[in-house]
């Protein structure tokens, strides 16, 4: 059963550039979870934002929910060559379900 | 920080062969997840475990089986290897409470190919 689809599917930017990813699901969440995974490594996890809130901040990363769109995005402000991976939305169904994600490539 | 270990980065089997993925990790946490992860199919949820000894399939057990006898290690078997099993196997673990809000942890995968 697939919930979260992250939007583009790929994108590159200059280093420097803010980069931004979106995430559309269907059904009501009351959390959904925004995840990295460098290339060859495992996923690791960025930040949660439940229901109630719209906005959440961890240093360079601002996360937003819609709940009345369906929607969240991910902003990384002046994007570095670390920042190249690719990064998952997660919401829950009975268990957590991961979207397809989208690679970044950030360009020297 | 949490530290999830699998046991091999890298592993290759044949056909018929009964494989052995293992997984440790050094937080106490109750759930622990194995997932597989292809291009183009994203992580999809083989099996989980909430406590020791529980087991709860996921999207896609057939083939496979798990155990786990102690908190922190859960194991992925795979009862007669096929090549359709070949991918990356990803580990995860969480605090207790409903899974889907717990962030996971995860290993860095096991990439498994079965010749």
């Amino acid at each position: 059963s697939q919930q979260g689809e992250e939007d583009p599917q790929a994108l590159s930017i200059q280093e420097g550039e803010n980069a931004t990813m979106n995430c559309s699901y269907k059904t009501s969440i009351n959390n959904l979870q925004w995840y990295r995974q460098n290339s060859g490594r495992g996923l690791v996890h960025l930040i949660l934002i439940r229901s109630n809130e719209r906005e959440k901040h961890s240093g360079r990363l601002r996360v937003t929910l819609d709940t009345s769109k369906k929607s969240s995005s991910l902003l990384i402000t002046a994007s570095r060559a670390a920042d190249t991976a690719s990064y998952f939305c997660a919401t829950p169904d009975d268990k957590i379900i991961f979207g397809k994600g989208t690679r970044l490539h950030i360009l020297p | 920080d949490v530290k999830v270990t699998q046991s091999s980065r890298y592993l290759v089997k044949r056909t018929g062969e009964k494989v052995f993925l293992e997984c440790v990790q050094d937080m106490d946490h109750e759930n622990m997840f194995w997932y597989r992860q292809d291009p183009g199919l994203g992580l999809r949820l083989i099996y989980f475990s909430y406590d020791v000894k529980m087991k709860e399939k996921g999207d896609i057990p057939e083939g496979y089986s798990v155990s786990r006898e102690k908190k922190e290690r859960f194991s992925l078997i795979l009862e007669s290897a096929s090549t359709n099993q070949t991918s990356m196997y990803l580990c995860a673990s969480s605090l207790w409470g409903a899974s889907s809000n717990q962030p996971q942890h995860f290993g860095d995968g096991t990439r498994l190919s079965i010749l």
